[in-house]
């Protein structure tokens, strides 16, 4: 079975600063790894994906993100952030063996940056 | 870039009613579609996979006469909301998974459901 833990439900970060929002998952065959973000009231906006190559993987926004097999970790980061960064972050997880027939969600981290 | 809508975008209904609630795929073909709910500061929780031409599969604890799902064609699947109480109330959204590898799935933007 599929699984992604996001453990820090909210993250607080300075404008300008670097930030980072973790992310581990569970999966039995190949991963395919996703993250979203999602504005009050709003569907999903897609950020980036790894599905092979690269460990490091550039998205929108200036947002990238890093595969790290070893530690099952693909977390988001961004060099500098903007206040307008603020929003909620969904990691996802898609077994790449199985034609990637489901997507599983995390439970979500609220980036907050202040001004 | 691939466009998947939702109809409508948000709906008001009295408790004991019917709520459709379409999902299309604009310009590409998706013989998957998948429904998640999503309550308030909470995660995605997939509800059920939908094919196209065959009876959709349900997750565990989603009831299957509650919700109705019917895939008719490559670009639209429906969900219904049967006989809807308040606790139905939540933001529902479909994405719509391109038919062929890497099998990309693309997002609709939602639909708020409230019964009253």
């Amino acid at each position: 079975a599929q699984s992604v833990a996001q453990p820090e439900d909210q993250v607080n970060v300075a404008e300008g600063n670097p930030l980072t929002v973790k992310c581990t998952y569970s999966v039995s065959g190949n991963p395919y790894l996703f993250w979203y973000v999602q504005y009050p009231n709003r569907g999903l906006q897609f950020l980036l994906k790894y599905i092979t190559g690269d460990n490091l993987v550039k998205g929108s926004y200036g947002f990238e993100a890093e595969f790290n097999k070893s530690q099952t970790s693909f977390h988001l980061k961004k060099p500098s952030a903007l206040v307008s960064d603020s929003a909620l972050y969904f990691c996802a997880v898609r077994d790449g063996d199985t034609g990637g027939f489901k997507t599983i969600f995390g439970a979500g981290t609220r980036l907050f940056v202040k001004a | 870039g691939a466009v998947v809508s939702q109809h409508p975008s948000w709906v008001i209904c009295k408790s004991g009613t019917s709520v459709k609630i379409e999902c299309r795929s604009l310009d590409f073909q998706a013989t998957t579609m998948f429904w998640y709910r999503q309550f308030p500061k909470q995660s995605l929780m997939l509800m059920a996979t939908s094919n196209e031409g065959s009876k959709a599969t349900y997750e565990q604890g989603v009831e299957k006469d509650k919700f109705l799902i019917n895939h008719a064609s490559l670009t639209l699947s429906t969900l219904t909301v049967t006989s809807a109480h308040p606790e139905d109330s939540s933001f529902y959204i479909c994405s719509a998974r391109y038919r062929a590898p890497p099998y990309e799935q693309y997002f609709g933007p939602g639909t708020r459901l409230t019964v009253t």
